[in-house]
């Protein structure tokens, strides 16, 4: 079964610094991997997503994330952080055995925090 | 605009009680889904349903039943059976399966007293 491991349940950067959250992945065949964000008291948020067409994958809010199967990463990052980035960031990994319905097993989340 | 709506957002209860929560989407999705919340320990997926009268046990099923008798709602009730039950709610759906995205609502808050 699919699993994917989050590297720091908590991650603090200043704004204008580099973003990098760390995101690592099992998986028997090729994943479908997902980044997703959530603000406070809100649903889930697609960032970007990874379907096999490249390896590097551009998203919502000048996010990006690489696919390295040699590694089995997939991390997220941003060249400049803004304020409005503050939330917590889940990796996932689509489990495709259950024809018709996607199941995502998520990450343990981590919540990034912007320091003026 | 096409969305989930869930309802309520913040519901308390106490012990013994059960409660439904509601989930409506307008996007003609076929598969729907309810997620737990917990601090630190991700998304747990509780149910899913890919066709209207079907639906499926996920990984934390114990404590919950959900019924799917219209395309568009997917209501989950949390039962007395349910040992811990406070957590943050979300429900989800979506196209299909394979690189298809989840689609989510707001989430329900339940707090047992």
């Amino acid at each position: 079964a699919q699993s994917v491991t989050q590297l720091g349940s908590h991650v603090s950067v200043s704004e204008g610094a580099l973003v990098l959250l760390r995101c690592n992945y099992s998986s028997s065949v090729p994943p479908y991997l997902f980044w997703y964000v959530q603000y406070p008291n809100q649903g889930l948020q697609l960032l970007l997503k990874y379907t096999s067409a490249a390896t590097l994958v551009k998203g919502i809010n000048g996010f990006e994330a690489e696919f390295k199967k040699s590694e089995t990463s997939f991390h997220l990052t941003k060249p400049s952080a803004h304020m409005s980035d503050a939330a917590e960031y889940f990796c996932a990994v689509s489990d495709a055995v259950a024809q018709g319905a996607q199941k995502l097993v998520f990450g343990q989340g981590t919540r990034l925090t912007i320091n003026p | 605009d096409g969305g989930i709506t869930q309802s309520p957002k913040y519901l308390f209860r106490k012990e013994g009680q059960n409660v439904t929560l509601s989930c409506e989407q307008n996007l003609n999705h076929d598969a729907m889904y309810w997620y737990r919340q917990d601090p630190g320990q991700g998304l747990r997926l509780i149910y899913y349903s890919q066709i209207v009268n079907d639906f499926q046990k996920g990984d934390i099923a114990e404590g919950y039943s959900v019924s799917r008798e219209k395309k568009e709602s997917f209501p989950l009730t949390v039962t007395s059976a349910q040992k811990n039950p406070t957590a943050f709610y979300l429900c989800a759906s979506s196209i299909g399966w394979g690189a298809n995205v989840l689609t989510f609502g707001a989430g329900s808050r339940l707090t047992v007293l």
